[in-house]
């Protein structure tokens, strides 16, 4: 399976700032997705990142949001823009056969 | 579209006992996960399951899957403090995406 370092683990920002969290793995991937949890509730896609291309973003996730990079097969960043207290949550990356998630970020906007 | 409906929601046993967690889906599949969540925690996962009559264990969780009911099931046996978690199964959707279901909170009771 692969390994997945995502960070920062957890941060507390001020509502209308950004942020970005990486998330690095030790192999190369074709496919890397971002998952939102909210508080006591389950894991929901926002968005599919490939190499090369533009991310593809789920129902109810727009870019201007959420802008992803994904410049090689081994890295990707999520950027949680302009960001309000509901943006408070786990955010986690996976690769594709899913079996391994990042260590997930904790953010909370405040 | 894909959907997936896991329950109980909640599930409070007392250590000793057996019971089984459910997952429906609603759409042919050829993958299902099943992860465990520890408060705080990224997913762990736990297994995945292919084909039709597929089970697998792993000390006191045995996973199967039927996919003709489109059922998986989560059984544990003889439960332990340790095994209080959250356990979610998700299914692998088009494009590999996984969706998951609500998840289940299990409290192991001394």
């Amino acid at each position: 399976s692969a390994v997945i370092s995502q960070k920062p683990s957890r941060d507390i920002c001020q509502r209308g700032t950004s942020l970005t969290i990486q998330c690095q793995v030790d192999s190369q991937v074709t496919m890397m997705f971002w998952y939102r949890q909210q508080p006591g509730q389950s894991l929901t896609l926002i968005a599919t990142a490939n190499q090369g291309s533009e991310a593809t973003y789920e129902s109810g996730f727009v870019i201007d949001k959420f802008p992803i990079s994904r410049p090689n097969l081994t890295f990707s960043t999520l950027t949680v823009s302009n960001m309000s207290p509901e943006d408070s949550s786990i955010y986690l990356c996976s690769v594709e056969w899913a079996d391994t998630f990042g260590s997930g970020t904790r953010l909370t906007v405040v | 579209e894909l959907k997936v409906e896991q329950n109980p929601l909640f599930l409070s046993m007392q250590e000793g006992k057996n019971y089984t967690i459910y997952c429906n889906y609603s759409t042919t599949s050829d993958r299902l996960y099943w992860y465990r969540q520890d408060p705080g925690k990224s997913l762990e996962s736990l297994f995945v399951l292919l084909s039709n009559g597929a089970v697998k264990q792993e000390g006191r969780l045995m996973a199967s899957l039927d996919t003709k009911a489109r059922l998986s099931t989560l059984h544990i046996t003889a439960a332990v403090h340790d095994l209080s978690a959250t356990y979610f199964c998700a299914v692998q959707g088009g494009s590999e995406k996984l969706v998951f279901g609500k998840g289940t909170k299990l409290t192991v009771n001394p």
